[in-house]
């Protein structure tokens, strides 16, 4: 069975302050991991896509990183903005996206 | 591009009321799902369309839920003789393929008395 583990859950950082979010998964033949953002009370927002091992996008302070059991999601110099869960999904085959119970982030100023 | 959005956003019902909750998926998406998020957790998969197809099905999917797409463009979702273990964010995204992200809706909070 497809699973996703994110750790830690909880995370509390000063501004400034860089660190990494984990995502260990097991899946058969990856078709795909998903980092997403989500504010309380909404839904999910797409952050970024990963296909193969190796392979690293970034967005403004987010750096997104694959191996072929982890994925990283490194925060550079975090503000109070970056304040959320982040939660991380695999796709393998036709299958739906798994999730990961989400690391809540805390940025304090 | 307006995104997906779902209506309505909250819901409250007494046990055992039927409700129905509402998704338009970004234009031109073809895939649409339907998951549900309670507090703490990430997201399980209920089930999802490929234009009107119902193509999967997830176990949590009871007999008392029922989604439909029937033009292949919006969805709905009904939950009959709802239960508090209904309370939830039920929540809704679409995807094109070959592409495979999938882009979330806001979500509608449902709390069952």
């Amino acid at each position: 069975e497809d699973q996703v583990t994110q750790s830690p859950e909880a995370l509390r950082l000063q501004e400034g302050e860089s660190s990494s979010l984990n995502c260990s998964y097991t899946v058969s033949g990856l078709r795909g991991l998903f980092w997403y953002r989500q504010d309380p009370g909404k839904g999910p927002e797409f952050l970024f896509t990963l296909y193969s091992a190796g392979e690293e996008k970034e967005k403004e302070r987010l750096k997104a990183t694959l191996t072929k059991k982890e994925s990283f999601l490194h925060i550079t110099a975090p503000k109070p903005e970056d304040s959320a869960t982040y939660l991380c999904a695999a796709r393998s085959g036709n299958t739906p996206l798994v999730f990961g119970k989400g690391t809540r982030l805390s940025v304090i100023a | 591009d307006t995104g997906v959005s779902q209506d309505p956003r909250h819901k409250i019902t007494k046990r055992g009321q039927n409700v129905t909750f509402r998704c338009d998926p970004i234009s031109e998406h073809n895939r649409l799902y339907w998951y549900r998020q309670t507090l703490g957790q990430g997201p399980e998969f209920l089930t999802y369309f490929q234009n009107e197809a119902q193509l999967e099905k997830s176990r949590l999917l009871s007999d008392r839920f029922s989604a439909e797409r029937p033009k292949g463009s919006f969805s709905t979702l009904e939950i009959q003789r709802t239960e508090q273990g209904d309370s939830a964010m039920y929540l809704c995204a679409s995807s094109l393929p070959p592409m495979e992200t999938q882009y979330f809706g806001p979500g509608t909070r449902l709390l069952v008395l």
